[in-house]
């Protein structure tokens, strides 16, 4: 079974720094996809950015990047020049390519990210 | 269309009594998804449907609840039987086949009293 792991419950960047958010997952699988998902404080989960595994090119969204190391099964989300309203929950989302007939997310415990003015 | 819609935001219920939520997609999205959130922790799958087939559901799905989602249009999810341990964010996804990016309603939270 596929598993997500991300290992820092909580962060805190300075307003204009740069954080980065670690996720490291486990599979069997070669074809699949993540995602890195952000949920402010009572509101909506938001997609941010997705990787799919079989691109090598890392997937960049404006201020957001991501380093995916396939062999390592590292997928770490960089975050630049923050804002206060990146303020939120960040989760880390796993999801097979649907060869194995599932299309369900599986996510990570998440990690609060908290912008410093 | 504004996004995925689910009513109601807040539930509070005592233990034992049955509860249904409801989830609007977007109109054009033909996969809805069911997922549950307890505190400090992330999503979790709950079931999912392709158009009005349901064609996965989770072991945590237990025989309390149902999903239903009549003429591929909006879900239902209803919990018979409530216990503290319902006590979670429901929340609701919807996306096209051909996509693998959900969009995410803004949940329904219930508390079991």
């Amino acid at each position: 079974a596929q598993t997500v792991t991300q290992s820092q419950p909580e962060m805190s960047v300075q307003e204009a720094e740069t954080v980065t958010l670690s996720c490291t997952y486990d599979t069997s699988e070669s074809d699949y996809y993540l995602f890195w998902y952000k949920q402010p404080p009572s509101r909506q989960m938001i997609l941010v950015i997705r990787q799919e595994a079989y691109k090598q090119q890392n997937a960049t969204e404006n201020r957001f990047s991501v380093n995916f190391q396939k062999a390592a099964k590292s997928f770490s989300l960089k975050i630049s020049d923050s804002q206060l309203g990146d303020a939120a929950m960040y989760f880390c989302a796993y999801r097979s390519a649907g060869t194995s007939g599932t299309y369900k997310y599986i996510f990570g415990t998440g990690t609060r990210l908290k912008v410093l003015a | 269309d504004t996004g995925v819609s689910q009513d109601p935001r807040h539930k509070i219920t005592k233990r034992g009594q049955n509860v249904t939520f409801r989830c609007d997609p977007i109109s054009e999205h033909n996969r809805l998804y069911w997922y549950r959130q307890t505190l400090g922790q992330g999503p979790e799958f709950l079931t999912y449907f392709q158009n009005e087939a349901q064609l996965e559901k989770s072991r945590l799905l237990s025989d309390r609840f149902s999903a239903e989602r009549p003429k591929g249009s909006f879900s239902t999810l209803e919990i018979q039987r409530t216990e503290q341990g319902d006590s979670a964010m429901y929340l609701c996804a919807s996306s096209l086949v051909q996509t693998y990016g959900y969009t995410f309603g803004s949940g329904t939270r219930l508390t079991v009293v």
